[in-house]
């Protein structure tokens, strides 16, 4: 089965540097890559995703890129802000267009916003 | 504007006893999921289910079942309960099809222990 690595596992940036999160994955016919945050005591949920026709892909403050051949694909964080504190999870699965796929989740990184 | 519930936030149970998680879900959703969540161990997948009275096995499905009667609700039953089981548990959804849009919608979590 698939298996995700991610990096690092603590992660403290002053507020208003940039953070990136790395991830790898094993089962090269995975398609499809989530970025969930978590905050404190609260639900998981997603920030933003990208599959695998896509190399990368923008929203806002928050990007994420994706190398196929490399398998890794990394979170990147700009102009950081104390709200960005939180564990983030990445993910990856094979969608085949039907039926469900479940997801294999990293083992999260918690980003730590210095003031 | 809760759409994935979990009937309890915490939960204490003995060894041995039969556990009964429930996880219902308003948005229609095809496919759900139960995973659990563990320190330094991100989620890991129990099992998930496509489509009424169906599932599959996730990752761990060891000492746990599931069952899934009507398309909105999805149970997690541990048969007996053992210590090792002790973990927060998450439900989540999603739709059949990605191209719909959105990743897993989450639970707020049922946090139990065996004691």
């Amino acid at each position: 089965g698939e298996n995700v690595e991610q990096h690092p596992s603590t992660l403290s940036v002053q507020e208003g540097d940039s953070a990136v999160i790395k991830c790898t994955y094993s089962d090269s016919a995975s398609n499809y890559f989530p970025w969930y945050k978590q905050e404190l005591g609260k639900r998981p949920q997603l920030i933003i995703d990208i599959r695998s026709n896509v190399g990368e892909k923008k929203d806002q403050r928050i990007a994420v890129t994706l190398n196929k051949t490399a398998k890794h694909f990394s979170l990147h964080i700009t102009e950081t802000q104390p709200e960005d504190s939180a564990v983030y999870f990445c993910a990856a699965s094979m969608y085949s267009g039907g039926g469900a796929d479940g997801l294999t989740f990293g083992k999260g990184t918690h980003l730590i916003i210095q003031p | 504007d809760v759409k994935v519930t979990q009937s309890s936030r915490y939960l204490v149970k003995r060894t041995g006893e039969k556990v009964f998680l429930e996880c219902v879900q308003d948005m229609d959703h095809e496919n759900m999921f139960w995973y659990r969540q563990d320190p330094g161990l991100g989620l890991r997948l129990i099992y998930f289910s496509y489509d009424v009275k169906m599932k599959e096995k996730g990752d761990i499905p060891e000492g746990y079942s599931v069952s899934r009667e009507k398309k909105e609700r999805f149970s997690l039953i541990l048969e007996s309960a053992s210590t090792n089981q002790t973990s927060m548990y998450l439900c989540a959804s999603s739709p059949l099809s990605r191209s719909s849009g959105g990743g897993y919608t989450f639970g707020s979590g049922t946090r139990l222990t065996v004691v």
